[in-house]
């Protein structure tokens, strides 16, 4: 999979909205955005994916740069219980053994009270 | 829905014990995945089984390693002969396997396994 890069730590304030960056300037044109999370002694979760355009869902929003070498996470109001390691990757739909997950370092988001 | 369940939540061995390590996938998903994670590291790829192919055993660190899936449900990964470098946080996934691009993988709470 092409490489991301995130930030290694973001910080928070409750309920204010949250916007963590991803940049992957060597995306193909056919693979799709994830961002997973991990909350600290559980296994990751998976917040959402898109393409090229923006997408929401209950959890998060995921706006996708135009030229698609960048995408952000968007928290519209962080809660304590979104504290996390938050993980952007890509998948190549192409087939092969892509369906392995790796993770990178991820930005390790702190909700402060 | 129920999701992802895996036991024990925690195991506790000697070395050269063997511990077998359960996971029941979500009903209906056809992909099923056991990672390992070493605290404070990534995901590290062990097995993937997908409807009745052949698995990918391809990420298994050694022969003392083995994991079978039965009636396309229930997953079992069995370590033998433990060893301390085995400790770490199992984790087992499922998915739709409705292609590797947009597939989204569901994950267990793992089994945290400490090999005295």
């Amino acid at each position: 999979d092409a490489k991301t890069t995130q930030p290694n730590s973001m910080e928070s304030n409750e309920e204010e909205p949250v916007h963590l960056p991803c940049n992957h300037s060597t995306i193909s044109g056919t693979d799709y955005i994830h961002w997973y999370r991990q909350l600290p002694s559980q296994g990751p979760e998976y917040v959402i994916h898109g393409l090229t355009s923006n997408v929401n869902n209950r959890m998060a929003s995921l706006a996708i740069a135009e030229d698609r070498k960048s995408s952000t996470l968007i928290l519209h109001r962080a809660t304590l219980r979104d504290a996390a390691v938050y993980y952007c990757i890509l998948r190549d739909p192409s087939g092969g053994s892509n369906y392995k997950l790796t993770f990178g370092k991820g930005t390790l988001l702190t909700v402060n009270p | 829905g129920a999701g992802v369940s895996q036991s024990p939540s925690n195991k506790v061995t000697e070395k050269g014990k063997d511990v077998e390590l359960r996971c029941d996938p979500i009903s209906g998903h056809t992909a099923l995945y056991w990672y390992r994670q070493r605290l404070g590291q990534g995901l590290e790829f062990l097995i993937y089984f997908q409807g009745n192919s052949a698995p990918d055993k391809s990420g298994l660190p050694s022969d003392r390693f083995s994991a079978e899936r039965t009636g396309g449900s229930v997953s079992t990964l069995t370590i033998q002969r433990t060893q301390q470098e085995d400790s770490a946080v199992y984790l087992c996934a499922s998915s739709l396997n409705l292609g590797q691009g947009q597939e989204t993988q569901y994950f267990g709470p793992g089994t945290r396994l400490l090999v005295l």
